[in-house]
């Protein structure tokens, strides 16, 4: 069964630094791209960044560019989303999710997706 | 505000038939066959249910179906269950090389 489990709920302070982790199983984790998207409180669904695990070749959308750091370490089959100093708009839940067609950089559809982390900033 | 319209709400009774839509522009919906279509279940992770406008995923059910018109897709979903009230989420490549997304339509069952 092709899965991908999340780390844990996270609460913040502003400025505070995070790094989150995706962990994928039953497919070829390496081969695969994967996408981090954004769920705001009855918000759509953000597109964040993808990453290809097997060089970790990175792009990310216009409006989370300079924002986060997405990385990955293939030998653990874990990506992860990183922020280097926190803000309360950060609050949201996140979600990693396997890419299943892509053109052109941009992730047109995704299955599975992770439980979700989300992650609270306040002070 | 999204950049793809969805209505807030939809309902339908058991076993009726219902159909979202999604509208963009000219520049995203109208121009890409690449219209997808994710399920979410309160306190669920989004599901992909039809992807290419029309394709569905294996598993999902022929219920469920997918078109396009101009600058609006359109999803319906025929045989209406209990489960599948949901909020119902679509997405669009667009032409400036991103992914918009609707703000979902929240699916009642009656």
């Amino acid at each position: 069964e092709v899965q991908l489990v999340q780390s844990g709920a996270e609460m913040k302070k502003p400025g505070e630094s995070l790094k989150i982790s995706c962990q994928g199983s039953g497919y070829r984790f390496s081969d695969n791209w994967l996408v981090w998207v954004r769920q705001m409180p009855g918000r759509g669904l953000e597109w964040m960044g993808i990453i290809y695990p097997d060089d970790s070749y990175t792009r990310y959308s216009p409006a989370f560019q300079g924002q986060v750091t997405i990385s990955a370490d293939r030998s653990i089959n874990t990506a992860y989303l990183e922020w280097s100093s926190l803000r309360a708009s950060d609050t949201a839940m996140y979600y990693c999710a396997r890419v299943t067609r892509i053109a052109t950089g941009v992730p047109l559809s995704s299955d599975p997706w992770g439980q979700g982390t989300l992650v609270t900033v306040s002070s | 505000q999204s950049a793809l319209t969805q209505p807030p709400s939809a309902s339908g009774s058991l076993g009726q038939s219902v159909t979202m839509s999604c509208t963009g522009t000219s520049s995203d919906v109208g121009a890409y066959s690449y219209v997808s279509w994710y399920q979410q279940h309160p306190g669920k992770a989004p599901k992909l249910i039809l992807y290419g406008v029309r394709t569905r995923p294996s598993g999902v059910p022929d219920r469920f179906s997918g078109s396009k018109s101009g600058n609006t897709a359109s999803l319906t979903v025929s045989g209406l269950q209990a489960d599948d009230e949901a909020v119902y989420f679509c997405t669009s490549y667009a032409a400036n090389n991103n992914l918009l997304s609707g703000g979902g339509t929240y699916l009642t069952v009656l």
